[in-house]
């Protein structure tokens, strides 16, 4: 158990429905990643958060958006969902990558159908 | 650009046959480079984090090493349960990177009994 608690673990949509996903960090983590990885596909970075505010950006489309709350769990949002989107969307979490080694610790994941 | 490549994309070993994953980058500098293990439908796991050439780390049956361009995931007398995919990352120095991750693909580990 990495201490990343993600939920829902498996959720069924439509296309053009939107959805949120939640994330609550390992305790005392201030940074909280979010991921896809599609089937066969690698990790893609989507976005970062460091104690509240956004840090980094990757390949995060604009209808996604994220955002960490006061008590530091993050809430991804999808939203006119298209087929390509479903995937398994990881959340992870670590201290602070300015001054810790920056390993990561994943959630188990929510697993996104879009049909 | 920075880029990380793995190698074999997939590998399949007997149970009890060692073998060696690879992992070579280019970051114009290196702050860490990461091993992962990541079983179907579940989060990745971390392994290792080695920060210099030379250094070396051991887990079980798993031990890591680091070059100056690539790193190895050693792998002696594997039993079924190593099965999964291993991944790898480098972290480059933060000017370069703000310090994410830059992601292999990953090598598909399957040991037959």
């Amino acid at each position: 158990d990495s201490g990343v608690t993600q939920t829902p673990k498996h959720l069924i949509t439509a296309t053009g429905q939107r959805v949120t996903l939640r994330c609550s960090p390992r305790s005392g983590d201030l940074s909280v990643y979010w991921y896809q990885q599609s089937l066969d596909q690698g990790l893609q970075f989507l976005i970062q958060y460091y104690n509240g505010e956004e840090r980094a950006k990757g390949n995060i489309l604009e209808r996604f958006s994220a955002q960490q709350f006061p008590d530091l769990h993050s809430e991804l949002n999808l939203s006119s969902l298209e087929l390509g989107d479903s995937a398994l969307y990881f959340c992870a979490s670590s201290v602070d990558p300015r001054t810790d080694t920056g390993e990561l610790f994943f959630g188990e994941g929510s697993r996104l159908t879009v049909l | 650009e920075d880029q990380v490549t793995q190698s074999p994309e997939a590998l399949r070993l007997q149970e009890g046959e060692s073998s060696s994953l690879n992992c070579s980058y280019t970051v114009s500098g290196l702050r860490g480079l990461f091993w992962y293990r990541q079983d179907p439908g579940k989060g990745p796991e971390f392994l290792f984090t080695l920060y210099s050439a030379g250094e070396e780390k051991e887990k079980e049956r798993l031990k890591a090493t680091l070059t100056k361009k690539e790193s190895f995931l050693h792998i002696t007398a594997p039993k079924p349960e190593d099965s999964a995919t291993y991944l790898c990352a480098v972290q480059p120095y933060p000017e370069d990177s703000n310090y994410q991750l830059i992601w292999g693909a990953g090598t598909k580990l399957i040991i037959k009994p």
